[in-house]
């Protein structure tokens, strides 16, 4: 079964810093990647995906992905944070074909000033 | 502009009770999704349904059942609440395109956080 692993729990940065969050899945098969991200109180969002094509990911408010299939890897970067940028960021994997959506643990990043 | 409405946004239920969580999307979405959202562990997929009256078993059902009498309405329902059932769950909708499918993204409701007693 498809499992999705987020290295860090929480990410503290200082504002205008460089941030990637790391996503690692487990398998090979070809498979469709997503980063969502969920603000406080509110529901997840899309912030990237990745189907095919090219393996870097543009995304909303300046965010960007890089599919590695050797490393079975989808890392989320941003190269300058800004406060607003506070929130828990989920990245999730289907095998293509199929309907379920396997999120991983979530990592929690906090935007200092 | 609202897609996704869960009912409840917070819920504090005795343990026992039966609780009743709605979810309805006005998208004419065919697949729905219910997960648990809890701290460390993620989004897990309780259940979720491709089209009215079918469902399927996500990763963790024990203790929770489902109804979709209609497209747009999505129902999960705990027949007698546990604390350990305490967290915050999400429902979700998506399109349904054969192969396809796994590429749509989902769109989320705002969640309902409930507090078993």
């Amino acid at each position: 079964a498809q499992s999705v692993t987020q290295l860090d729990s929480q990410v503290p940065v200082f504002e205008e810093a460089p941030v990637e969050l790391r996503c690692n899945y487990s398998s090979s098969v070809s498979v469709y990647l997503f980063w969502y991200v969920q603000y406080p109180n509110q529901g997840l969002q899309l912030l990237l995906k990745y189907l095919s094509g090219s393996t870097l990911v543009k995304g909303i408010n300046g965010f960007e992905a890089e599919f590695n299939k050797s490393q079975t890897s989808f890392h989320l970067r941003k190269p300058s944070v800004h406060i607003s940028d506070t929130a828990e960021y989920f990245c999730a994997v289907t095998d293509r074909g199929a309907q379920k959506l396997v999120f991983g643990q979530g990592t929690r990043l906090t935007i200092n000033p | 502009d609202v897609k996704v409405t869960q009912s409840s946004r917070y819920l504090v239920k005795r343990t026992g009770e039966k609780v009743f969580l709605e979810c309805v999307q006005d998208m004419d979405h065919e697949n729905m999704f219910w997960y648990r959202q809890d701290p460390g562990l993620g989004l897990r997929l309780i259940y979720f349904s491709y089209d009215v009256k079918m469902k399927e078993k996500g990763d963790i059902p024990e203790g929770y059942s489902v109804s979709r009498e209609k497209k747009e309405r999505f129902s999960l329902i705990l027949e007698s609440a546990s604390t350990n059932q305490t967290s915050m769950y999400l429902c979700a909708s998506s399109l349904y395109d054969g192969s396809l499918s796994g590429a749509n993204v989902l769109t989320f409701g705002a969640g309902s956080r409930l507090t078993v007693l």
